[in-house]
C-alpha cells in the first residue's frame, strides 16, 4: 500500500497570505490527524477528522482550519500567516483508532 | 488537557550498550501510549505502543514499560546500533485514541560506534 501523502512539500510564503495544504491517508483510513511541528515547541496537535467531521481539535489560533473529504483526503488551510507559523505540518492517518502513519510533511517557510 | 515530559533530552550511548527514555503524563484518562522515532529529514515512525491495559511490550531489542499509578512508560533499547541514532518522540492519547496525541519534546539518541 502506497503510504501517507502530502503536498506540496515545500512552500514559501509572505506573511499576511494565506496557504492550502494536501494530505491524501492510506487507502481505507478514514481518520486524518495534523502536527506542527517547530524546533522550540515539538508536535503540536492540531486537529483530527473522520469520516469528514472534526473529531478533535488543538489549541491552535481560528486562523488554522481544515476538512476532509469524502475519499478522506484532508487539506489543512492557514490564513492570514504569519512568521511564526513557519513549521513543518505533519498529517498522520489512521485505521483504528490507535497506530498513525505519518507523512513526509510540508516545510512552510513565513517571509 | 495532557502534558506529556521526556527526559532526557539528549543521550549518548556506547554501541552495544542500552538506553532508556522516560515519560510521564498527567491526564489518567490517557490510555494509549506510542513512542516514534524521527530519523534526521524523515517522517516519525511508530516503533512500538502499549495501551492502558499491558504493562509492558516487547519487540526484539525495543520494550516499552506502564505504570499507569505513577502515571509513566519507559522505552527501553538494548544493544544499541548506530542505525538507532535518531530522535525518539513519547505520545499519550485520552480516551478518544492516537488521533490526537501529545507528544513530549523529544530525546536526541546518538550511538557511538
Amino acid at each position: 500500500k502506497a503510504g501517507v501523502t502530502q503536498t506540496p512539500r515545500y512552500l514559501i510564503k509572505t506573511r499576511g497570505q494565506q496557504v492550502t495544504l494536501s494530505c491524501s491517508p492510506i487507502s481505507g483510513h478514514r481518520s486524518v490527524s495534523w502536527y506542527q511541528q517547530t524546533p522550540g515547541q515539538g508536535l503540536q496537535f492540531l486537529f483530527e477528522y473522520f469520516s469528514e467531521t472534526q473529531r478533535n481539535k488543538g489549541n491552535f489560533p481560528g486562523r488554522f482550519s481544515g476538512r476532509q473529504f469524502s475519499n478522506s483526503r484532508s487539506e489543512m488551510n492557514v490564513s492570514t500567516l504569519e512568521l511564526g507559523d513557519s513549521a513543518l505540518y505533519l498529517c498522520a492517518s489512521s485505521l483504528s483508532r490507535f497506530e498513525q502513519y505519518f507523512g513526509p510533511g510540508t516545510r512552510l517557510t513565513v517571509t | 488537557g495532557e502534558n506529556v515530559e521526556q527526559h532526557p533530552s539528549t543521550l549518548s550511548v556506547q554501541e552495544g550498550d542500552s538506553a532508556v527514555i522516560k515519560c510521564t503524563y498527567s491526564d489518567s484518562a490517557s490510555n494509549y501510549f506510542p513512542w516514534y522515532k524521527q530519523e534526521l529529514g524523515k517522517r516519525p515512525q511508530l516503533i512500538i505502543d502499549i495501551r492502558s491495559n499491558v504493562g509492558e511490550k516487547k519487540d526484539q531489542r525495543i520494550a516499552v514499560t506502564l505504570n499507569k499509578t505513577a502515571k509513566h512508560f519507559s522505552l527501553h533499547i538494548t544493544e544499541t546500533q548506530p542505525e538507532d541514532s535518531a530522535v525518539y518522540f513519547c505520545a499519550a492519547s485520552e480516551s478518544g485514541g492516537a488521533g490526537k496525541s501529545t507528544f513530549g519534546d523529544g530525546t536526541t539518541l546518538t550511538v557511538k560506534p
